[in-house]
């Protein structure tokens, strides 16, 4: 089946840059994802991808996307305090019928040291 | 904005006690979700609804039932809540068939 694969925990230092690496396995897949989840609250999509593209830059956020080794990463930069949280991979994949599901990463929890 | 609202943020219940999650959204979406997230699991898909009163197995459903009477309106059923299903509960909503989903903030459920 299809899994998704992102390291567990990842540390910086306020105003550094922080990386976020996922990789997927569903190459059909034409939308991936990065969801955050600050302490006790829901999702929030923080931004996706396209298949068809290489990078999309959003303010302080860059999403890479190497289709041929199916590896997506998340780049902060200057990253603050309130950037602390965990951060999901997902990939969309067709489950039959029509209809899609996502299928989300284990999180990354991210600490940023002041 | 979307609107994605579930009716409690903590609950307590007691083993063998059937429990009611409800998840509303504002959207007029016709897709929602039932996910549950535990610690080193990341989030798994329990049932999902394409439509009123259709509904699909996700990866977990074992021990879960859903509804979906109305459009806005999806809820998760605990028929005989187990200490195992002490989890947070996440809904969500989409338009597409599921490409951008929406969530809400989620209800940490403890059975005991």
């Amino acid at each position: 089946g299809e899994d998704v694969e992102q390291s567990l925990f990842l540390s910086v230092r306020e105003g550094d840059s922080s990386v976020i690496n996922c990789t997927y396995t569903d190459s059909s897949s034409t939308y991936l994802y990065w969801y955050k989840q600050e302490p006790g609250a829901g999702l929030q999509l923080l931004t996706y991808i396209f298949s068809n593209m290489d990078m999309k830059q959003d303010q302080r956020l860059t999403v890479l996307l190497n289709k041929k080794d199916k590896h997506l990463s998340l780049r902060i930069a200057d990253t603050q305090t309130g950037d602390s949280a965990i951060y999901f991979c997902a990939e969309i994949t067709y489950s039959g019928a029509g209809s899609y599901q996502l299928t989300f990463g284990k999180g990354t929890k991210l600490s940023v040291i002041p | 904005d979307v609107k994605v609202t579930q009716s409690s943020r903590y609950l307590v219940k007691r083993t063998g006690e059937k429990v009611f999650l409800e998840c509303v959204q504002d959207m007029d979406h016709e897709n929602m979700f039932w996910y549950r997230q535990d610690p080193g699991l990341g989030l798994r898909l329990i049932y999902f609804s394409y439509d009123v009163k259709m509904k699909e197995k996700g990866d977990i459903p074992e021990g879960y039932s859903v509804s979906r009477e109305k459009k806005e309106r999806f809820s998760l059923i605990l028929e005989s809540a187990s200490t195992n299903q002490t989890s947070m509960y996440l809904c969500a909503s989409s338009f597409n068939r599921g490409y951008i989903q929406y969530f809400g903030a989620g209800t940490r459920l403890s059975v005991l």
